[in-house]
């Protein structure tokens, strides 16, 4: 069974440049969930997908954020403009729909804005 | 508002030694977590806690619950090269329905030097 997987592995991009990081969870995985660690920090939680629907963003940091899940399979984080402070991993992580399941973690898309 | 602590951050010790890695968080919890990461690498589930006294053991790691002071440890026992990683506790708020968003420790990087 193929795990968790995320598109790009590094992206270094210019302050005020758009970009996209996609997920794609297990196979059959109702929830998403996407967190980030910013150099030094703890990992935290963004936002959780049921599905297609936006369970909980209570951890989107702004407005220059926008995760969608069409269709209840991958996820994009789209991230426009870009500010230096973004920089940082962004994980992914999903888990079946049963609350007792735990959440498996992608490897990470390690972005840098220059 | 949960808070996860975790220490030592760093962590350098020789083959064959033992040492302990602390989580203490700061309200109450559903279930305790203890990841590792290597280098690029997702997050590994290693074990998954869930009530007062639980205690796990896989290997040369074993980890335990102690709900009423809010602390979990990560005891290794004879430690090999193959366990340099960084090891992280994530705690899950209790579960009101809502989503099971993680609050995850700063994590500790284990260096075991031959």
């Amino acid at each position: 069974e193929a795990g968790v997987t995320q598109f790009p592995s590094h992206s270094v991009i210019e302050k005020g440049q758009t970009v996209t990081l996609r997920c794609d969870p297990i196979s059959g995985h109702d929830n998403l969930y996407w967190y980030r660690r910013v150099m030094g920090k703890e990992i935290k939680f963004l936002l959780h997908f049921v599905k297609e629907s936006k369970q909980d963003e209570s951890g989107m940091p702004n407005n220059r954020f926008l995760a969608e899940r069409t269709g209840g399979t991958y996820s994009t984080l789209k991230v426009q403009p870009a500010e230096l402070e973004d920089s940082g991993v962004y994980f992914c992580a999903s888990r079946l729909r049963d609350r007792e399941g735990e959440q498996y973690f992608g490897p990470g898309t390690r972005l840098t804005v220059t | 508002e949960l808070k996860v602590e975790q220490n030592p951050l760093f962590l350098s010790m020789q083959e064959g030694k033992n040492y302990t890695i602390y989580c203490n968080y700061s309200t109450t919890s559903d279930r305790l977590y203890w990841y590792r990461q290597d280098p690029g690498k997702s997050l590994e589930s290693l074990f998954v806690l869930l009530s007062n006294g639980a205690v796990k053991q896989e290997g040369r790691l074993m980890a335990s619950l102690d709900t009423k002071a809010r602390l979990s440890t990560l005891h290794i026992t004879a430690a090999v090269h193959d366990l340099s990683a960084t090891y992280f506790c994530a705690v899950a708020p209790p579960w009101r329905g809502g989503s099971e968003k993680l609050v995850f420790g700063k994590g500790t990087k284990l260096t075991v030097n031959p």
